[in-house]
């Protein structure tokens, strides 16, 4: 009850398509769910954030789709740039503890 | 200071040895947890400490601990090293309130031989 699903595990787009990842969760109590951005050798960043009060949430070229009764959200990343390439990250976490459950991430590579 | 800073960068072990690694949050962040990142893998929660106190632990032996300190600086200690601890180690801190998320440190890459 406390993973979190994350599909695709890899995923390749050609420059200016638009990236869809999903992930899937049990846990009801979950009430924040962020979605990181991870380059290699480095830590995640955190990209854009949703709460369940939302069904859809955009910054920019990214946008965060959340279906509560499904327990599904999902990232979209629009025009999708080759500096987007990089490995991704959805989370779960029950508001104001920061015990984040990630996902088992997204490899994107966007071809130029 | 911005940013949250962990050191060293990577660590070579042998199996068996403990080993102690560093974490400086950043500024204004009284929250800070630890993750372990198997490779292609996500980050998995180590445990938590919030105002030098622990907070919350995740699914780790007690081999693992960890210490905040005032500053909210923190060590995470290895005791008797196994090969499957090999890992990229991530310190995580926040403010402890709103919707900031956490910000990472780019990690410890472990390896024990």
């Amino acid at each position: 009850q406390q993973q979190v699903k994350q599909s695709p595990q890899s995923l390749i787009v050609q420059k200016g398509g638009i990236s869809i990842i999903n992930c899937a969760y049990e846990n009801t109590a979950f009430d924040y769910f962020p979605w990181y951005q991870q380059f290699p050798g480095k830590g995640p960043a955190l990209l854009i954030a949703i709460r369940p009060d939302v069904s859809e949430k955009k910054e920019g070229r990214f946008t965060i789709s959340f279906n509560k009764s499904a327990k599904q959200f999902s990232l979209h990343i629009m025009d999708s740039q080759p500096g987007d390439s990089a490995t991704y990250f959805c989370a779960a976490e029950t508001s104001g503890t920061y015990k984040y459950i990630f996902g088992t991430g997204t490899r994107l590579k966007v071809l130029a | 200071e911005t940013g949250v800073t962990q050191s060293p960068t990577h660590l070579i072990k042998t199996r068996g040895q403990q080993v102690t690694l560093r974490c400086s949050s950043q500024s204004g962040h009284n929250t800070v947890s630890w993750y372990q990142q198997a490779l292609g893998q996500g980050p998995q929660f180590i445990f938590q400490y919030y105002r030098e106190e622990e907070n919350g632990r995740g699914n780790f032996p007690p081999r693992f601990s960890g210490l905040q300190f005032p500053n909210y600086s923190s060590e995470l200690n290895v005791n008797a090293l196994e090969l499957d601890d090999s890992a990229l180690y991530l310190c995580a801190s926040s403010p402890g309130t709103g919707d900031y998320g956490y910000t990472f440190g780019s990690g410890t890459r472990l390896t024990v031989v």
